[in-house]
This record gives C-alpha cells, structure tokens and sequence, in this order.
C-alpha cells in the first residue's frame, strides 16, 4: 500500500528566508508525486507534479521539489518566503503504473510565514 | 475553463435530514473523486469513478452514503440519514485523460445539526 509522511504539522518561518516542507512516501515501483495547496476555506490548488525526468520540479508561485528517490522524498522549498503563502500544505503520491487512480495525500503541512 | 463546480457551497442541515451534494466536473475529464476533510481524519477519499462508472468506493463510510454520476458533466453525493458526526468539508476533483493532476473543487461545508 502506498502512504505519505509528512512529519512536521506547522513550519514557521520569517518572510524572505528560504522555506522547506517535508514529505517521504512508500509506494510500489516508480511514484508519481504532487504537491498542493489549501487556502483557508478554498478547495485544493495544484501546485506542481514530478513524473519522470529531472529531479528538481518548478511549479507555481515559485515553488519547487525535489525528488530523492534513495530518500524516498519530494520536499517543497521554496527560496524566499512571502506572507502570502502561508497556507496548508499536502504532499500525495500514486504509483506511476498500475495502482488504479488513487492518489494517497498526506496529513498536510501549515505553512506559516511571519514578517 | 470554469474548474470544478461544485453545489452548495455551505449546507446546514438537521440531524436525519437528506442531504445531496453536487459537482460539476471540468468539461473533458474522464475521472471524478469524492473527498471528505475533517480535523480529525484530514483528507480522506469515499469513491471515484471512470467514465461514469463507480471504480473503488471502499472509502464511503457506511450505507447512508450513496453517489452516482449519470453522465458525463455530473455527479452527487447523498447522505441519507444525515448524522451530526458526517459533518465535514466534502470535495469534488476531475482529472482528465491527459496527465494524472487532479483539480478540486471549492467544496462543500456541512454541518449536521
């Protein structure tokens, strides 16, 4: 079965310092790995997605992840933190084959960036 | 494209009470989920379909939950008794054939009085 640790509930960092959210997964074969975001009371925004290929992923906002596959690990960073991104956080994967359509999400990171 | 729409946006209803969520997938999208967030259980997924047809629903907590998804561009979640405890955010994602990204929803609240 496949899982995702996220192992921090709440990150606290000052604005335009570098930010990290933590994410390591379990899952059989080769993963397919997302980030998304939660605004409060909003549904979930994709923010970036690695298949294949390089193992730094940009995305949206100026996000990035890395993918370790020795770690088992897709951290979000991100290089200079802004108010507005404080947010709720979750990191999910799905094997790339087989494994049906179900992405499995972890318990979500709150991101919370001060002045 | 409008994204997911989903209906109503809020619902508060009383304890035995029907309630039917709708959602309204992004136009082209072959594959349409169901989520429920909780606090205490964070995101959790009851079911999901391909091409209409319901694929895993090992999620849906228990019988008083039912959905279906008569076409393409449709689907509701009905809850039938309605419990205080199915109170919840209850989310709608589509994901297209092309790519595997899955896009949410606004989501529902509910509170079951």
């Amino acid at each position: 079965a496949q899982s995702v640790a996220q192992p921090e509930d709440q990150v606290n960092v000052a604005e335009g310092n570098p930010l990290t959210v933590k994410c390591t997964y379990s899952v059989s074969g080769n993963p397919y790995l997302f980030w998304y975001v939660q605004y409060p009371n909003r549904g979930l925004q994709f923010l970036l997605k690695y298949i294949t290929g390089d193992n730094l992923v940009k995305g949206s906002y100026g996000f990035e992840a890395e993918f370790n596959k020795s770690q088992t690990s897709f951290h979000l960073k991100k290089p200079s933190a802004l108010v507005s991104d404080s947010a709720l956080y979750f990191c999910a994967v799905r094997p790339l084959t087989g494994g049906g359509n179900k992405l499995t999400f972890g318990t979500g990171t709150q991101l919370k960036v001060e002045l | 494209d409008a994204g997911v729409i989903q209906s109503p946006r809020h619902e508060v209803t009383e304890m035995g009470q029907e309630v039917t969520l709708r959602c309204k997938p992004i136009s082209g999208h072959n594959s349409l989920f169901w989520y429920r967030q909780t606090m205490m259980r964070g995101l959790e997924l009851l079911i999901y379909f391909n091409n209409n047809v319901p694929i895993d629903d090992s999620g849906m907590p228990e019988d008083r939950f039912s959905a279906k998804m008569p076409n393409a561009s449709f689907s509701t979640l009905k809850i039938q008794p309605s419990e205080p405890r199915d109170s919840a955010v209850y989310f709608c994602a589509s994901r297209g054939t092309v790519g595997d990204t899955q896009y949410f929803g606004p989501g529902t609240r509910l509170t079951v009085l």
